[in-house]
């Protein structure tokens, strides 16, 4: 199983809006409505932020959406803060009990 | 809070296995609702799936490590263990253990294979001669 394509990096100023983009197959992406996205600061454990493409768990703010067109999921933020600034993975159910992630995207808030 | 705690070896040689115990606090191990699994993330690098394992035993693999992992669960612990046989240098990474969440409706659950809601704080795992 290949790993979902991220973009390495994205970038934003406080109060813009940014969208980071996961590229997987119908194999994962394409075939399911299992798409989660994972917010990594630097040393500390992954946080889930999002899961089943859209849906976000309690706690984490408004300002994060999941949305998701064909092979390619999508995790916008938006009203950025300095606090957004960390690394994204998502994640993808790829079938036959397998899970797969993405690559990763630093997201710098200018 | 949902408390989970890797433990295990911090330096392993070439050909070894590496073991690895989670240590679940606050008793939902017992719930049919949640599953259990384990992530690494190579130094600098990005997160891999390792595999998980569910309330009735039953685990599930990376295709690309399963000949050489082993998950199990020891609910009468609350823990649940990760083996990886043959390591090598390319196994160095933090492992980290993670809950993963469902939905029931009487018997008969559904998982949501890629959602992991609470996570331990990870432990490095480095493999040298």
């Amino acid at each position: 199983q290949s790993a979902l394509t991220q973009p390495p990096s994205a970038s934003g100023s406080p109060g813009q809006s940014v969208t980071i983009s996961c590229t997987g197959t119908s194999s994962d992406v394409g075939n399911y409505k299992y798409v989660s996205w994972y917010q990594q600061h630097p040393g500390k454990a992954p946080k889930l932020m999002i899961y089943e493409v859209t849906k976000r768990p309690s706690g984490v703010p408004d300002r994060f959406s999941g949305s998701k067109s064909g092979n390619r999921a999508s995790l916008t933020v938006s009203g950025l803060q300095a606090d957004d600034e960390a690394d994204y993975y998502c994640c993808a159910y790829a079938g036959s009990n397998n899970v797969v992630f993405g690559g990763g995207t630093k997201l710098t808030v200018l | 809070q949902l408390p989970l705690q890797e433990s295990g070896p911090g330096l392993l040689k070439p050909s070894e296995t590496l073991s690895l115990t989670c240590t679940v606090s606050g008793g939902s191990i017992y719930t049919k609702t949640y599953y259990w699994g384990w992530i690494r993330q190579p130094p600098g690098k990005g997160l891999e799936w390792i595999g998980s394992i569910y309330y009735s035993g039953t685990s599930y693999y990376n295709p690309s490590l399963n000949s050489r992992i082993t998950i199990s669960l020891d609910m009468s612990k609350s823990q649940f263990s990760l083996k990886l046989s043959s390591v090598t240098a390319a196994d160095t990474a933090v492992y980290y253990c993670a809950r993963g969440f469902g939905y029931c409706s009487g018997s008969i659950c559904t998982y949501n294979p890629p959602d992991f809601d609470y996570w331990g704080q990870g432990t490095l795992v480095s493999v040298s001669s």
